[in-house]
C-alpha cells in the first residue's frame, strides 16, 4: 500500500514563514492536497496541486512537488495563532484520498 | 450552497443499538464517501459512492452498511458497534472536478 509521510509536529513564531513536508511514495499520484483540521473539526480543503506542476501559490499558501524525490510541501507566509491547527496532505489513488500522518502546527506570539 | 451536512454531530449509542448517520450535499457532486478518523490518526476510506452506486468498500465489517437514496445523500447504517468504533465519521462529496469537500463529522461513542 501507499505510504504518505509527515513530521509530526512543527512551532513557529507568530509572523514567520511555516513550512510543512510531506513524502509520498505512489509515483503514480495524479493531485496532491493539503487539508487543515482543527480540534473538534472536519477537513478543511486549502489547495491542491496537480502532477504535472512543480509549484501553485494562493495568497499565503504556496507548495512545491518535486516529483522525482515524491515530496511535497506546504509554505504559510506571515503565519497566523488562527493557522494553529493539524495538517495533512493527501495523494489521490484513483478515486481514494490516501492522507498522510498528519503534522501539527503551534503557532506562539 | 457549498457545504456538506452531516448528522447528527454527536452520537453516543449501545452495542445493541441501530443508528444513522447522515450527510447531505447540494452541490450537485456526484461521489461520496465515508471516512472514519480514530483520535490522533489520519482519516481512513470506508467507502465511495459514485453516480449512487457503491464502487469501493475497503473491506469494512457489516455493522456498517452504506446506503446512498438519492444523488444528495449519503447514510451510514449502524448495527451493533463494539467500543472501538468509536470515531469521528467524516462524509465527502467530489465533483467531476478534483477536489473533495469535508462535512465537519459526527463524532460517535459507542459504548
Amino acid at each position: 500500500g501507499e505510504d504518505v509521510e509527515q513530521s509530526l509536529f512543527l512551532s513557529v513564531r507568530e509572523g514567520d514563514s511555516s513550512v510543512i513536508n510531506c513524502t509520498y511514495t505512489d509515483s503514480s499520484s495524479t493531485y496532491l492536497y493539503w487539508y487543515k483540521q482543527e480540534p473538534g473539526a472536519g477537513l478543511q480543503l486549502l489547495t491542491y496541486i496537480f502532477s504535472n506542476m512543480d509549484m501553485k501559490q494562493d495568497q499565503r499558501l504556496t507548495v512545491l512537488l518535486n516529483k522525482k524525490d515524491k515530496h511535497l510541501s506546504l509554505r504559510i507566509a506571515d503565519t497566523q495563532t488562527g493557522d494553529s491547527a493539524i495538517y495533512f496532505c493527501a495523494e489521490r489513488d484513483t478515486d481514494k484520498l490516501i492522507f498522510g500522518t498528519g503534522t501539527r502546527l503551534q503557532v506562539f506570539p | 450552497d457549498t457545504e456538506v451536512t452531516q448528522t447528527p454531530k454527536h452520537l453516543v449509542m449501545g452495542m445493541t443499538n441501530k443508528k444513522s448517520l447522515k450527510c447531505e450535499q447540494h452541490m450537485g457532486h456526484r461521489a461520496m464517501y465515508w471516512y472514519k478518523q480514530k483520535a490522533k490518526k489520519p482519516p481512513e476510506l470506508m467507502f465511495v459512492y459514485s453516480y449512487e452506486k457503491l464502487s469501493i468498500n475497503e473491506s469494512v465489517p457489516s455493522r456498517f452498511s452504506p446506503e446512498c437514496p438519492n444523488s444528495s445523500l449519503l447514510n451510514l447504517h449502524l448495527h451493533a458497534l463494539q467500543p472501538e468504533d468509536s470515531a469521528l465519521y467524516l462524509c465527502a462529496s467530489r465533483d467531476s472536478g478534483d477536489g473533495y469537500t469535508f462535512g465537519s463529522g459526527t463524532r460517535l461513542t459507542v459504548v
